[in-house]
């Protein structure tokens, strides 16, 4: 079955610093990931995805993630943090499978210290 | 904005009532997909829409059930609510490839 884990629930950062929230993940076959982030009382909003090519994806709002096949890593990154960067991130893969759902992982709450 | 839209935005319930919970897909979008999310956990598949026609069911008991129609917007209803229920419910929409998905900005349903 397919799985990811966010080793962290919490992630604590200063402004302006570079950030990393961590994702790994267990898939049978090429794994289709993704990153999203919640704010309070908020849906998800995608921030982006690794399906295939480069290893280091870039996304939304600043956002990279490199993808690490030999480590079956997918962390989340960013070079210098915001403020505004405070919010609820979740690593995610498709289950390619007959329905093709999303699993989530458990959520890292990111805290950017002003 | 992602382009999907969910009613309402929160509702509360007592517990054995019924719900139902609406969700508008972004448009050209065909497969449409629902998720509980409970506080401090991680959104969790309940089931999906394709074509009007659920294709996947994620470990959700028979009283969650859902409907698609021909516009691709859909429903969620639960029945015989219990307190566990209480939680945000997001719908997501995509299209039927491995793409991503684009969610709503949730119901929250509270459950007395």
């Amino acid at each position: 079955a397919q799985s990811v884990a966010q080793p962290e629930d919490q992630v604590n950062v200063a402004e302006g610093n570079p950030l990393t929230v961590k994702c790994t993940y267990s898939v049978s076959g090429n794994p289709y990931l993704f990153w999203y982030v919640q704010y309070p009382n908020r849906g998800l909003q995608f921030l982006l995805k690794y399906i295939t090519g480069d290893n280091l994806v870039k996304g939304s709002y600043g956002f990279e993630a490199e993808f690490n096949k030999s480590q079956t890593s997918f962390h989340l990154k960013k070079p210098s943090a915001l403020v505004s960067d405070s919010a609820l991130y979740f690593c995610a893969v498709r289950d390619l499978g007959r329905d093709d759902k999303i699993i989530f992982g458990k959520g890292t709450r990111l805290h950017i210290l002003p | 904005e992602t382009g999907v839209t969910q009613s309402p935005t929160h509702l509360i319930k007592t517990r054995g009532q019924q719900v139902t919970l609406r969700c508008s897909s972004q448009s050209g979008h065909n497969t449409v997909s629902w998720y509980q999310q409970a506080l401090g956990q991680g959104p969790q598949f309940i089931f999906q829409y394709y074509r009007e026609e659920e294709n996947g069911r994620g470990n959700f008991p028979p009283r969650f059930s859902g409907l698609q129609f021909p516009n691709y917007s859909s429903e969620l209803n639960v029945n015989a609510l219990e307190l566990d229920d209480s939680a945000l419910y997001l719908c997501a929409s995509s299209e039927w490839t491995a793409s991503e998905a684009f969610f709503g900005q949730g119901t929250r349903l509270t459950v007395v």
